[in-house]
């Protein structure tokens, strides 16, 4: 298996413009999860998806984060309008069970706004 | 809150030896606690998986013992190479079955 896929992997952007990430789960897996990390924060869980389905978004910022999981094996995390505050890695994250254990990360998106 | 410590230095450690590093957390004892490497530019890569009523579990040359009553984990790799030189992560449940709290992690150099 080619392990989580995210793209793009850096996405430079400027203040106020639409940004939307991307993510292709482990096939088979249950449990999808997007993370944001930073050095101030650490990693932090922003939402989490088990069937598709978004069971918890509470670690969303605001209302300009939006995600979603149309299928098994696609999700996109949508940022609009973006803000220099939201400049952190992204990571996507799936997992075989239905819960946190064992999750396998993507490579991250990069993003910085300017 | 819960809060996790994880030494926020980097710890130097010559190959060959055990290297050992640290997760402290307060308030109450997780369910289970978890393990993760993660290098420059990558994502965190899981290790290994201790629940609350294991004391130890064992992977190759990686150990991870939990104390409740310390409220503490250690997680040890043994004959440490230049390879396993990165940043360790421990995260832990919050007894929601899928909200984990991270530390900020450890970086681990070993030096040949």
């Amino acid at each position: 298996d080619a392990g989580v896929i995210q793209s793009p992997r850096h996405e430079v952007t400027e203040m106020g413009q639409e940004v939307t990430l991307r993510c292709k789960p482990i096939s088979g897996h249950n449990s999808l999860f997007w993370y944001r990390q930073t050095m101030m924060r650490g990693l932090e869980l922003l939402i989490y998806f088990n069937n598709n389905v978004p069971i918890d978004d509470s670690g969303m910022p605001e209302d300009r984060f939006s995600a979603k999981m149309p299928n098994a094996s696609f999700s996109t995390l949508k940022i609009q309008p973006s803000e220099p505050r939201d400049s952190a890695v992204y990571f996507c994250a799936s997992s075989p069970t239905d819960s946190s254990y064992e999750q396998y990360f993507g490579p991250g998106t990069r993003l910085t706004v300017t | 809150s819960q809060k996790i410590e994880q030494n926020s230095e980097a710890l130097n450690i010559q190959e060959g030896k055990t290297a050992t590093l640290t997760c402290n957390y307060t308030n109450y004892s997780p369910a289970y606690l978890q393990w993760y490497r993660q290098d420059p530019g990558r994502g965190p890569v899981f290790l290994l998986l201790i629940r609350e009523n294991e004391k130890e579990k064992r992977k190759e040359r990686l150990k991870v013992t939990f104390d409740t009553t310390l409220k503490q984990s250690l997680f040890h790799i043994t004959a440490s190479q230049p390879a396993d030189s990165a940043t360790y992560l421990c995260a832990l449940d919050m007894h929601s079955n899928y909200q984990l709290i991270w530390g900020a992690g450890t970086k681990l150099i070993i030096k040949p």
